[in-house]
């Protein structure tokens, strides 16, 4: 299976942006590059997802690198809501649904 | 909004017990899936079903059973709890791609 790498922590001050980084230097062509988060107490929630081109939703924006080999999820403005564990998942369209994740980047946002 | 719940919060059994965890989701997903999350070690997948009556073992199925016996309902068994099976476990379910989790059960076996 393909894997990511993230670091494993990060901080941010309220209302600036934040950039998370992910690696993931074998990731095949089925790939499709997923992000999740949970917040403390609570089941992961889905965040966003992409194959090859830049994404944005009312959560959060995806950019990924040209060859593919690392993404970086942004938070345009953090809030002290957004405090959470962010995973980077590599989902292989070939093998149907199933998500594996790692240790994510647990993010602290300062007030 | 899609709702995925799970019958208890918390919940503590003894050891040897037989415990059953359930997990209902309101949108009519073919895929539903179980996952327990321990410290240091991640969420890691107990099992999943991709339609009713059909199961899959994930990556550590041992201790573990599942019933899906309608579309909507996905139940995870402990046929004899355990010590080392106190963990947080979280149900999902999806369509395609995109996973809908419940809050979760942490389940202590004393």
């Amino acid at each position: 299976d393909a894997k990511t790498t993230q670091p494993n922590s990060m901080e941010s001050n309220e209302e600036e942006p934040v950039h998370l980084p992910c690696n993931h230097s074998t990731i095949s062509g089925t790939d499709y590059i997923h992000w999740y988060r949970q917040l403390p107490s609570q089941g992961p929630e889905y965040v966003i997802h992409g194959l090859t081109s830049n994404v944005n939703n009312r959560m959060a924006s995806l950019a990924i690198a040209e060859d593919r080999k690392s993404s970086t999820l942004i938070l345009h403005r953090a809030t002290l809501r957004d405090a959470a564990v962010y995973y980077c998942i590599l989902r292989d369209d070939n093998a149907g649904n199933m998500l594996t994740f790692g240790g994510g980047t647990r993010l602290m946002v300062k007030p | 909004d899609v709702k995925v719940t799970q019958s208890s919060r918390y919940l503590v059994k003894r050891t040897g017990e037989k415990v059953f965890l359930e997990c209902v989701q309101d949108m009519d997903h073919e895929n539903m899936f179980w996952y327990r999350q321990d410290p240091g070690l991640g969420l890691r997948l107990i099992y999943f079903s991709y339609d009713v009556k059909m199961k899959e073992k994930g990556d550590i199925p041992e201790g573990y059973s599942v019933s899906r016996e309608k579309k909507e309902r996905f139940s995870l068994i402990l046929e004899s709890a355990s010590t080392n099976q106190t963990s947080m476990y979280l149900c999902a379910s999806s369509w395609t791609g995109e996973q809908y989790f419940g809050p979760g059960t942490r389940l202590t076996v004393t």
